[in-house]
């Protein structure tokens, strides 16, 4: 059974860091590119961040370019997001989820249950 | 604002079948293909529909998915109070780089 499950959040005052992390298992895990989707409260969805399987391309959100930066540990099946020069507009729910190609289109087709994020001060 | 349009809301009786819109443009739905994602309250969101059409196994064949130049359309048979939740269209869009998503519908068992 896929599981993704996500840890790391927080409430940490605007202008910190956070370290988010997502434990993968049920699959080979350095097959699929990963992405972090995040939700802001009754909001909708935001694309934020995605890696290649093996780590060597990486991606950005132009909100989040700059002080985001996404990376994997193939050898821990997991996920890291980490948050620098957090903003108010930055608190969200963040899931990460596996990125399927079949040959036709891209599409999330599996989730994580999520981890809060919220900037304060 | 989201890239992708939606409408915030739709509403049926039980039994009935509603419909969800979504509108892009030509670096968006016209170039990809659209996935569906159904969020039930208080969850994470989940894989409907993926490749504008095709159902992951476990989805009841009461949801579809088409799609034709920059729009696409979710449908919803024999709606059930389960089916009570969001639902966000999805794709990529090659000028933004990064994939974009629907504001999200809302659906009401009345």
């Amino acid at each position: 059974e896929v599981q993704l499950v996500e840890s790391g959040g927080g409430l940490v005052q605007p202008g910190g860091s956070l370290r988010l992390s997502c434990a993968a298992s049920g699959f080979t895990f350095s097959s699929y590119a990963m992405h972090w989707v995040r939700q802001a409260p009754g909001k909708g969805l935001e694309y934020v961040s995605a890696i290649s399987n093996n780590g060597g391309s990486t991606y950005y959100a132009d909100s989040v370019k700059g002080r985001f930066t996404i990376s994997r540990d193939n050898s821990k099946n997991t996920l890291y997001l980490q948050m620098g020069s957090l903003r108010t507009e930055d608190m969200a729910v963040y899931y990460c989820a596996r990125r399927r190609r079949d040959g036709s289109g891209n599409y999330y087709d599996y989730w994580g249950q999520g981890t809060l994020v919220t900037v304060s001060s | 604002q989201s890239v992708l349009t939606q409408p915030p809301s739709v509403s049926a009786a039980p039994g009935q079948k509603v419909t969800i819109s979504c509108s892009g443009s030509s670096s968006s739905i016209g170039s990809n293909y659209v996935s569906w994602y159904q969020q039930l309250p208080g969850t994470a969101p989940k894989l409907l529909i993926y490749d504008n059409n095709k159902r992951p196994s476990g989805i009841p064949d009461r949801f579809s998915g088409s799609k034709s130049g920059t729009s696409a359309t979710l449908g919803i048979t024999g709606l059930q109070t389960g089916d009570e939740a969001d639902y966000y269209c999805g794709t990529w869009d090659y000028s933004l780089s990064a994939e974009v998503f629907g504001g999200g519908t809302k659906v009401t068992v009345l």
